[in-house]
């Protein structure tokens, strides 16, 4: 079975530019998560998505922006970029559901390495 | 908050030393305790969750255990291929990963 899977792997941008991530989950899941990774730490939250409806939202500026297709997939948008947009962006799918403890499990894809010159 | 606190940052065991990982948290309402394994430039690789203090998990050299404050990540007889970074995270009442820095293993042959 197919993973989670992240277009494009790597992407290199100027500062001010705006930049697109697309990630498709695994199939049968209903979630989508995106996460920051600078190098050193830990990934930080940005959104959550479940059934085309932000669910939740990180610590980050309005310059970062997502959304959930009708097949689940989802895109990663952010305007004006900064030398510190440079990272490594996640995303993870779970299947959510509700009253299942079973499904909180993320599967994340092997990630979009951004650099921001 | 959640917060999460993983040490030591960083720990390089001989071959077949075993040792553990801790993982220190704070949540509100815990749905879960994740931990993955990252290796260098992908993204994290799915090990265990615990949902309730006392669970216990295995899976080859690794068992993970979990209290009410704490998670470790035994590692016995460690090889040079468990060598990665190995994140724990939480998901607490908002249903969002929480994540600690990490502890880098390195296991020399």
């Amino acid at each position: 079975d197919a993973g989670v899977t992240q277009s494009p792997t790597h992407l290199i941008k100027t500062r001010g530019q705006h930049v697109t991530l697309r990630c498709s989950p695994i199939s049968g899941h209903k979630s989508v998560s995106w996460y920051q990774q600078v190098l050193g730490q830990g990934p930080q939250f940005i959104f959550q998505y479940y059934e085309k409806e932000e669910r939740g939202r990180g610590n980050f500026p309005d310059r970062f922006s997502a959304r959930q297709f009708p097949n689940y997939s989802s895109e990663l948008n952010v305007n004006a970029l900064l030398l510190g947009d440079s990272a490594l962006y996640l995303c993870a799918s779970s299947p959510w559901g509700t009253g299942v403890i079973v499904q909180e499990t993320q599967y994340f894809g092997p990630g979009t390495r951004l650099l921001v010159l | 908050e959640d917060q999460v606190t993983q040490s030591p940052e960083a720990l390089r065991l001989q071959e077949g030393e075993s040792s553990s990982l801790n993982c220190s948290y704070t949540v509100s309402g815990l749905r879960g305790l994740f931990w993955y394994r990252q290796d260098p430039g992908k993204g994290p690789e799915f090990l265990f969750t615990l949902y309730s203090a006392g669970e216990e998990k295995e899976k080859e050299r690794l068992k993970a255990t979990l209290t009410k404050k704490e998670s470790f990540l035994h590692i016995t007889a460690p090889k040079p291929e468990d060598s990665a970074t190995y994140l724990c995270a939480v998901s607490g009442s908002a249903r969002q990963l929480t994540f600690g820095s990490g502890t880098q293993l390195t296991v020399l042959p």
